[in-house]
């Protein structure tokens, strides 16, 4: 098993829409999830991070993180051609931060 | 000025060549690592560095080596690469090595090895 894994996509919605992204990771004792957003050539850049179970909100991101389950979520609300990127889930493993290969989205106008 | 800068942007190289790769943050972050990235694959750990000191290696063969002079400042020395060493190589900083640290990317130097 995976230590974090992602489905590869890609994910297409058509502008406007909700776009839900998903990560499950294994180890129980992860305690720091983060969500990167990485355009094509670019370098991973931070999007959102969360710590407690529930959601939190930044604008058009909801990060929602469910530690009993295993699993962190991003929602992206109002999608926008300008969304689409490859996006890469973080889970730390103690001090270590391990990546998913990441969820490809691609935001149709 | 962005918080993390690689140079050089991109490098091609021959397999018996020497070659460094150069970091700077200019956050005041105490931890800094270097991350490969290749196509398909997770982003792997190479190196991480704290005030200075390397504190993990993950198992990276001695073709590559890093050097941290200062908290500022990280090098990734190349020499008698492969093909296959040919990614993306990600230099990233964060506060310190707590695990609720967010870590910052530089926009990485694309690497081929010919």
């Amino acid at each position: 098993q995976k230590e974090v894994e992602q489905n590869s996509g890609p994910l297409s919605v058509p502008e406007g829409a909700i776009a839900s992204l998903n990560c499950t990771y294994s180890d129980r004792g992860s305690q720091s999830f983060f969500w990167y957003r990485q355009y094509s050539g670019k370098s991973p850049e931070l999007i959102m991070f969360i710590y407690s179970n529930g959601d939190k909100e930044d604008g058009r991101f909801t990060a929602q993180l469910n530690k009993a389950s295993q699993y962190v979520s991003l929602l992206i609300r109002d999608s926008q051609p300008s969304d689409s990127a490859t996006y890469l889930c973080a889970v730390n493993r103690g001090q270590k931060l391990v990546f998913g290969t990441g969820t490809r989205l691609l935001v149709s106008p | 000025e962005t918080g993390v800068t690689q140079t050089p942007r991109h490098l091609v190289m021959g397999m018996t060549n020497k070659k460094s790769l150069k970091c700077e943050q200019h956050l005041g972050h105490n931890a800094m690592y270097w991350y490969k990235q290749s196509a398909k694959k997770p982003l792997e750990l190479m190196f991480v560095y704290s005030l200075e000191e390397r504190v993990e290696n993950n198992s990276v063969p001695s073709r590559f080596s890093p050097e941290c002079p200062n908290s500022s400042h990280l090098f990734l020395h190349l020499h008698t690469l492969q093909p296959e060493d040919s990614a993306l190589y990600l230099c990233a900083s964060s506060l310190d090595r707590s695990s609720g640290n967010t870590i910052y990317f530089g926009e990485g130097s694309w690497l081929t090895v010919v």
